[in-house]
């Protein structure tokens, strides 16, 4: 059974630093992975898609990496600013299926 | 131009009623889903549908019953509404083909009294 963890729970960063939110899977067999962002009492914003056999996908000052063999995916944010601040979420789509498996979220704030 | 929309965005109402969220979607998608996220934030995939065909059925009580009307659009409807419903309901969808990214509508906060 896939099990998606997010490391850490909440981060508080000041304004221009460079930061790294991590997202954990316990079945390698994937078929894609994508992370999300949520504003409080908004819906989720697609980031990044990154497909199984793929390593990475940027996007403006985000870029995602994905190890399957180690079951990690990292969200990578340079020179963060105010309006970064969300949630950010990861999930994991496993092979064979159409279902998609939530992480727990990290709760970014960036301080002006 | 809303991709994912969805009606209401609030709803309040009393234990035992019956009551029904819409979705619909105009990016041409084949896949649709029903999502719930609960108060700690946490997102549980409940249904899905592919080509208006049940492909995902969690284990989601009985008293929920989802309904695709054509591939745009994708119902659900609670029966005996309990404390334990309220939550916020999310609708998705995804494309097929090689690129299956998912887009998510604005969400449904549904409150039982």
């Amino acid at each position: 059974k896939q099990e998606v963890t997010q490391i850490p729970a909440a981060l508080s960063v000041p304004e221009g630093e460079n930061l790294v939110l991590n997202c954990s899977f316990t079945d390698s067999a994937i078929y894609n992975l994508q992370w999300f962002r949520q504003d409080p009492g908004k819906g989720l914003t697609s980031l990044l898609l990154i497909q199984s056999s793929q390593r990475e996908q940027t996007s403006g000052r985000l870029n995602a990496s994905l190890d399957k063999s180690s079951g990690r995916s990292t969200l990578y944010i340079a020179a963060s600013q105010p309006g970064d601040s969300a949630t950010y979420l990861c999930a994991v789509a496993t092979s064979g299926t159409y279902k998609y498996i939530f992480g727990t979220g990290t709760r970014l704030k960036v301080l002006a | 131009d809303t991709a994912v929309s969805q009606t209401p965005k609030y709803l309040v109402t009393q234990m035992g009623n019956d009551k029904s969220i819409k979705c619909e979607q105009n990016l041409g998608h084949d896949t649709m889903y029903w999502y719930k996220q609960d108060s700690k934030k946490f997102l549980k995939i409940m249904f899905s549908y592919n080509n208006k065909e049940l492909i995902i059925n969690e284990t989601v009580p009985n008293r929920f019953s989802p309904k695709s009307p054509d591939k745009a659009h994708l119902n659900l409807h609670i029966n005996s509404l309990e404390l334990g419903d309220s939550a916020v309901y999310f609708c998705a969808s995804k494309s097929s083909g090689d690129y299956n990214e998912q887009f998510f509508g604005p969400g449904t906060r549904l409150t039982v009294l």
